[in-house]
C-alpha cells in the first residue's frame, strides 16, 4: 500500500494554470504506474490522465488533451499535474491514485485530494 | 471511449437487506470491471476487482460478478457504513472511464 498526499491546488483565473503534485510515501512509486482522476462538486468520477511506472508512456482524455501534461519523478517519488489554460469547467477535487502492475489495472491507493477552482 | 451505464442512479435501502447495482458497458470489456465505494467528503475506495474479486480488507458481504458487457455489484445485509455512492470503471482499453454512479439512501 502507498499512502499519497495531493497538493497545489489553488482558485486561479480562467486561462490560468496551475502545477499539483502527489507525493508518496510507504512504497518506492516506481512499482506503480500512476492517474489523476477528478471530480467536479456533486459529480461523478472522470479519470483525466495516466503515466507508466517509467515515465515514457502517457494517455489523456480528450477534455484535456493538449492543456494538461503528466510527469513524474521516481527519484522524489512524486507525480505532478502541469495544468494550462484552465476553463470553469477544470474545477475540481484532483485525486492522484495509484495501480500496481496487474492484469487488470485497478486504481488502488487514492490520495485524499486537492481541490482545484477555476474562476474569475 | 467505452461508455459505462449504471442502474439504478440511486435507491433507498434498509439496514439488512439486499440490494444489487448493475452496470452496463458499451462493448465487450471481459472482466476488465472494477467497483468503488465513495463516502462523502472522501476519496473512492476500491472494493472489488477483475469484476468479481474482493479488495483485501473489504467485508465479503460485497460481491461483483459478470463478464462480457454486463456486471453487477451485490452487497448482501446492508450495514450503515455501506451507504455511499458506487462507481463501476473500465480498464480494458484507454480512456478510463467509470460509470456516473449510484446513491445508496437508507430507507
Amino acid at each position: 500500500e502507498v499512502q499519497l498526499v495531493e497538493s497545489g491546488g489553488d482558485l486561479v483565473e480562467p486561462g490560468g494554470s496551475l502545477r499539483l503534485s502527489c507525493t508518496a510515501s510507504g512504497a518506492p512509486i516506481r512499482n506503480y504506474a500512476m492517474n489523476w482522476v477528478r471530480q467536479a462538486p456533486g459529480k461523478g468520477l472522470e479519470w483525466i490522465s495516466y503515466i507508466n511506472n517509467s515515465g515514457k508512456g502517457t494517455y489523456y482524455a480528450d477534455s484535456v488533451k493538449g492543456r494538461f501534461t503528466i510527469s513524474r519523478d521516481n527519484a522524489r517519488n512524486s507525480l505532478y499535474l502541469q495544468m494550462n489554460s484552465l476553463r470553469a469547467g477544470d474545477t475540481a477535487m484532483y485525486y492522484c491514485v495509484s495501480s500496481a502492475l496487474a492484469i487488470v489495472a485497478k486504481f488502488d491507493d487514492w490520495g485524499q485530494g486537492t481541490l482545484v477552482i477555476v474562476s474569475s | 471511449d467505452i461508455h459505462l451505464t449504471q442502474a439504478p442512479s440511486s435507491l433507498s435501502a434498509a439496514v439488512g437487506d439486499r440490494v444489487t447495482i448493475t452496470c452496463r458497458a458499451s462493448q465487450n470489456i471481459n472482466k476488465y470491471l472494477n467497483w468503488y465505494q465513495q463516502k462523502p467528503g472522501k476519496a473512492p475506495k476500491l472494493l472489488i476487482h477483475s469484476a468479481s474479486n474482493l479488495q483485501t480488507g473489504v467485508p465479503s458481504r460485497f460481491s461483483g460478478s459478470g463478464s462480457g458487457a454486463d456486471f453487477t455489484l451485490t452487497l448482501s445485509g446492508l450495514q450503515p457504513e455501506d451507504f455511499a455512492s458506487y462507481y463501476c470503471q473500465q480498464s480494458f482499453t484507454f480512456p478510463r472511464t467509470f460509470g456516473q454512479g449510484t446513491k445508496l439512501e437508507i430507507k
